[in-house]
């Protein structure tokens, strides 16, 4: 079952911000959100992970909701390289160690637009 | 800085033949994963290994195993492939919350 819904494709021009809706009404106390992308054919790549709290990189920013039932992943200045397919996972980690395997789903096929 | 290096690149087999992947995790990362992704397919978990022990398993086929070793790096062994078996083959390491993926190897089966 999918823990995770994202809409297929998205558009945004190149220069602004691109905002990546995630719904994972299902999500545990102790399921983190985590934010790969992947570029045609390469490895996916981490882009960033929360758990509750909104978070900040280099890359891109999380916002989680208070419900924890949804987040927007931001990406703030597009560019072209930027194209390529966004998925939001949950995943919960073990007490003692380890975790469970990633699951992907659809993901959103994002196209920056010069 | 060091990342998940996979091997091959790219594998050639016929069918019914046997193919071995590797992949070397980053240092002292303790958890591997192993995932599969078909031309046009979201890429699906077979197998992950924590501290050299089976820690989950996915959609992996019967044909197929896997084993990390106590050097960390883990291998997938996979036998009588299939013209289905064609696909990317992705190893990922994990060494506290975040998962890293290597570039992966495309097998083809022919």
């Amino acid at each position: 079952d999918a823990k995770t819904t994202q809409p297929t494709s998205m558009d945004c021009a190149e220069g602004r911000a691109a905002n990546l809706p995630c719904n994972h009404s299902t999500i545990s106390g102790n399921e983190y959100v985590y934010w790969y992308r992947q570029i045609h054919s390469q490895g996916p790549q981490y882009i960033i992970h929360g758990l509750k709290n909104n978070e900040t990189n280099e890359m891109a920013s999380l916002i989680i909701t208070e419900d924890r039932k949804s987040s927007t992943l931001i990406l703030p200045h597009a560019t072209l390289r930027d194209t390529a397919v966004y998925y939001c996972i949950v995943r919960g980690m073990y007490s003692g160690g380890g975790a469970d395997g990633l699951t992907f789903g659809k993901g959103t096929h994002l196209i920056i637009q010069p | 800085a060091a990342g998940v290096i996979q091997s091959p690149r790219h594998l050639i087999k016929e069918k019914r033949e046997t193919a071995t992947l590797k992949c070397y995790p980053i240092p002292r990362h303790d958890t591997v994963y192993w995932y599969q992704q078909g031309p046009g397919q979201d890429p699906q978990f077979l197998i992950s290994f924590y501290e050299k022990m089976q820690s989950d398993k996915g959609s992996i086929p019967d044909r197929f195993s896997a084993q990390q070793f106590s050097d960390y790096h883990s291998e997938l062994n996979m036998s009588s492939l299939e013209l289905g078996d064609s696909a990317l083959y992705f190893c990922a390491s994990m060494g506290g919350h975040v998962a890293f993926f290597g570039q992966g190897t495309r097998l083809t089966v022919v």
